[in-house]
């Protein structure tokens, strides 16, 4: 089947901006997690939902923000974007079958942002 | 909250054997991954453990200790494409989000 799929790849924007990222879960997922990935910080929690609902949220600004939809498929949007929003977005998927705590994230290719 | 260390880097040769260890600091305690992340690439999962004890999967096993916080990830038999990160992670205590350690990465030379 089908994995965790990521859009766009990569893009650039200058600061100010604002962007909004992309995310098509495994099908039958429901849990969709973010995080952030950057060579000094690794990789940093965003915000997880499940069934349209944020379920948590890591410890980012309020331009960081996200959705759900119905189909699971998920979207994050930062806004007023800084120099330092440049990162990996990294989108991760997880089976609602399993037990949440012990079920593994399945990763996207991620979506690499630069800003200028 | 969650702390989270683990070595930055780390050079083995092929063919030896290499332990990746990670200490973690946890409210609350309901498993720890280690992941797999190939430059470039997307992290891929390599191991669970909850319990106390060693996990074998091929060339891989993982080690928990839950009483000293504690656990590493060993490598056998190495190979070029071994050379990764290998990131270490935590559950929150709501068991709603990875906490992830900043990864550590392994060079694999012949």
């Amino acid at each position: 089947k089908a994995g965790v799929t990521q859009t766009p790849r990569y893009l650039i924007k200058t600061r100010g901006q604002q962007v909004t990222l992309s995310c098509s879960p495994i099908s039958g997922h429901r849990s969709v997690s973010w995080y952030q990935q950057t060579p000094g910080q690794g990789l940093q929690f965003l915000f997880e939902y499940f069934s349209e609902t944020q379920r948590n949220k890591g410890n980012f600004p309020g331009r960081f923000s996200g959705r759900q939809f119905s189909n699971s498929r998920s979207e994050m949007n930062v806004s007023t974007l800084e120099l330092g929003d440049s990162a990996l977005y990294l989108c991760a998927s997880s089976s609602p079958l399993a037990e949440p705590r012990t079920g593994e994230l399945f990763f996207g290719e991620g979506s690499r942002l630069t800003v200028l | 909250g969650q702390n989270i260390d683990q070595p930055t880097e780390m050079t083995a040769t092929e063919g030896a054997i290499v332990q990746i260890n990670c200490t973690y600091q946890t409210s609350g305690f309901n498993g720890l991954f280690w992941y797999q992340q190939h430059a470039g690439e997307a992290p891929t999962f390599l191991s669970y453990n909850v319990l106390d004890g060693l996990e074998e999967k091929g060339r891989f096993s993982s080690f928990l200790s839950r009483s000293k916080g504690y656990s590493y990830l060993l490598l056998k038999e190495l190979q070029m494409k071994d050379s990764a990160s290998y990131l270490c992670a935590v559950w929150n205590q709501a068991g709603t989000a990875l906490i992830f350690g900043k990864g550590t990465t392994l060079s694999v030379s012949s």
